[in-house]
């Protein structure tokens, strides 16, 4: 079964930092673009990353850019997200989600569950 | 930047019934639409890609058309389970960027 099960989220102060781990398992890692994206809480989605299949290529939103980290590790099937300098604005359920074709452009097509990531003092 | 707006806000259907949702781009986006269902508590679901094309095993009575800045889910006759927010997406060539539209709420009328 293909599946993508995140963690790492928690209650953080303001300007402080988290990483977000989303383990891939039931098909090939190495093979897939990979991409985080950001539900605040009520509210509608928002693409935040995607890097491509080998790691070698990075995308940011406006928002997270300078801020956030994409990175992922093949070898573990792990797609990771480095948060610091985090803000109020940045509460919000993160998702995983690998790509159509696995290739870094197009739908996100198999989700995981979400973290839940909260900033607050 | 392009902006999606989806309409409308919510969508008041009977079971048995067709549901129409629209997406439109404020400038042309081509085929690069993607169609999700989000249900409370879940991740959301991939429905529809490249404007038209059902992903895996999404049942045909959801169907995608339009290209351009016009776009349309179908949903020919909803079902208890069809009862959700549905999200379009538009996905950038270069640089890769995925823009989302507010969402459509469909509830039971």
């Amino acid at each position: 079964e293909v599946q993508l099960l995140e963690s790492g989220g928690d209650l953080v102060q303001p300007g402080g930092s988290l990483r977000l781990s989303c383990a891939a398992s039931g098909f090939t890692f190495s093979n897939y673009a990979m991409s985080w994206v950001r539900q605040a809480p009520g509210k509608g989605l928002e693409w935040v990353s995607s890097i491509s299949s080998n790691g070698g290529i990075t995308f940011y939103g406006d928002s997270v850019k300078g801020r956030f980290t994409i990175s992922r590790d093949n070898s573990k099937n792990t797609l990771y997200l480095q948060m610091k300098s985090l803000r109020a604005e940045d509460t919000a359920v993160f998702y995983c989600a690998s790509m159509v074709r696995g290739v870094i452009r197009g739908a996100f097509e198999i989700w995981g569950q979400g973290t839940k990531v909260t900033v607050s003092s | 930047e392009i902006v999606m707006t989806q309409s409308p806000v919510t969508l008041s259907v009977s079971p048995g019934e067709r549901a129409t949702l629209s997406c439109r781009a404020s400038q042309s986006v081509s085929s690069d639409l993607a169609w999700y269902q989000q249900k409370p508590g879940q991740a959301p679901r991939l429905l529809i890609y490249d404007a038209s094309t059902r992903a895996t095993d999404i049942p045909a009575r959801f169907s995608g058309s339009g290209s351009g800045t016009e776009f349309t889910l179908t949903i020919s006759s909803l079902q208890s389970e069809d009862f959700a927010v549905y999200y379009c997406q538009h996905y950038n060539n270069w640089p890769p960027r995925w823009t989302f539209g507010q969402g459509t709420k469909v509830e039971i009328k």
